[in-house]
This record gives structure tokens, sequence and C-alpha cells, in this order.
């Protein structure tokens, strides 16, 4: 069965860093998603991205991140200087016109 | 805006016995989707059941079973003759057009932390 594909699956990273979480959607997939779930938290939805642009995105998603799909087949999520409140696991996910979300096993970021 | 209530924050049975997780959505589509998902101790998100807003018709998995009344926007999940496997913190999430748009996010409620005993 297809996968969504995130790596990697932990990362460990200082306050100020920036950071690239990676994803892999399902290839014929058209909308991409990424969420974010503190720990012990619901999880919680930052971006949608389709046509190469983004369609939508949360109070949570501000300057500090970015999307990006660079060649066609990576989704990415960039975060220019970590807090230590950004310490989550983020999910990726992917859907098709006609098919349900997929999500991705997720990354654990810390951030110290 | 959409809303999901999970009311029960933990639950706790013992093994064999049959338990159901509430879930309250609240939303203005006329057009939406319910998932449910569980999360074990290793983090990820695993997809159970997705159903339409048009089909009203319960669900039945083996031993999970699922029931979607619009009338009172609940769709409650049972699991019967619980398993301690089944341990887990389980997720209701709704996914609805929003403004209109293709967009789709999911709007997931707090979780209910289920814990099966031996």
């Amino acid at each position: 069965e297809p996968e969504v594909t995130q790596t990697p699956s932990h990362q460990v990273t200082q306050m100020g860093q920036e950071v690239i979480l990676r994803c892999v959607p399902i290839s014929n997939h058209l909308y991409f998603y990424w969420y974010r779930q503190i720990l012990g938290q619901k999880v919680e939805f930052l971006v949608s991205f389709y046509n190469n642009e983004i369609s939508e995105k949360s109070e949570i998603f501000d300057d500090q991140f970015s999307v990006e799909r660079p060649d066609g087949s990576n989704f990415t999520l960039k975060i220019r200087s970590t807090k230590l409140e950004d310490s989550a696991m983020y999910f990726c996910a992917s859907r098709g016109d006609l098919t349900g979300y997929t999500f991705g096993s997720g990354t654990r970021l810390t951030v110290v | 805006a959409q809303k999901v209530t999970q009311a029960q924050t933990e639950i706790s049975v013992v093994e064999k016995e049959d338990v159901t997780l509430d879930c309250v959505y609240e939303t203005r589509d006329t057009t939406y989707y319910l998932f449910w998902y569980k999360q074990p101790p290793s983090g990820e998100l695993v997809f159970l059941i997705r159903r339409n807003s048009f089909d009203e018709q319960n669900e039945i998995s083996g031993r999970y079973s699922w029931n979607f009344q619009k009338s009172t926007s609940s769709f409650n999940f049972t699991i019967t003759a619980s398993q301690v496997v089944d341990s887990a913190v389980y997720f209701c999430a709704l996914g609805g057009h929003g403004s209109g748009g293709s967009n789709y996010k999911l709007t997931f409620g707090k979780g209910t932390l289920l814990t099966v005993n031996p």
C-alpha cells in the first residue's frame, strides 16, 4: 500500500537553528499538508499546499515557517529559527482528489 | 468554524469489556468527512475509518463499529471485547471544505486515552 514517508524520524536541534523536515507524499496525490502535535495535545493543522502554492495556513504558521515542493516529489517544512515551543511531532499528509488522508509516521522535533 | 469534542479524556477498562468513545462535531459545511485515528505509544497516526456526511450507515469492521448520527452530530466508536493491544489514544477528526474551496483540512478532537488492562 502506498505510504507517505517522513525523514528524519527524530531530530534534535539547538534553539535558533534552522531545521528542514522532509516528506515524500504518495506520487499521484495532489494535496499536501503539515500538521503539528505538541506532546500530549491534539493534532493541529499548520498548512495546506496545492498546485505549488499554499492554499491555507493556520495562525501557528507564522513567518518562521515555510513549505516547498522543490522537485515534484519531496515536500518540505522549514522552520527558520527554532524556538523551544516548536518541539512537537510534525506530521505530513497527502491526499488525492477522491481519496482520504494518508499521514506519514511523523518527525519528532526536539529543540534544546 | 469547525469543532470536534471528545469529552472523555481517559477511559480504563478490563480486557474483553466493550467500550464506546464519543465524538461530537460542529460544522456549517453540508459536505464533510469524519475520521477516526488511533495513535499508539510509538506516535504514528493509524487510519481507522472515513465516513462521508451523506452516508449515515453504521459500519462494522471486526471488533470495531461506528455509529454516525447526523441528527445529534455524533460519530461514536465502539470496540467490542477490548484487548490490551487496543490501548492507545484515539482521535476523532472532521474534514470539510471550509470556505468552499478544496482545501479540506482536518480538525481534530483532543483525543481519548484508552487503557485496556489485562
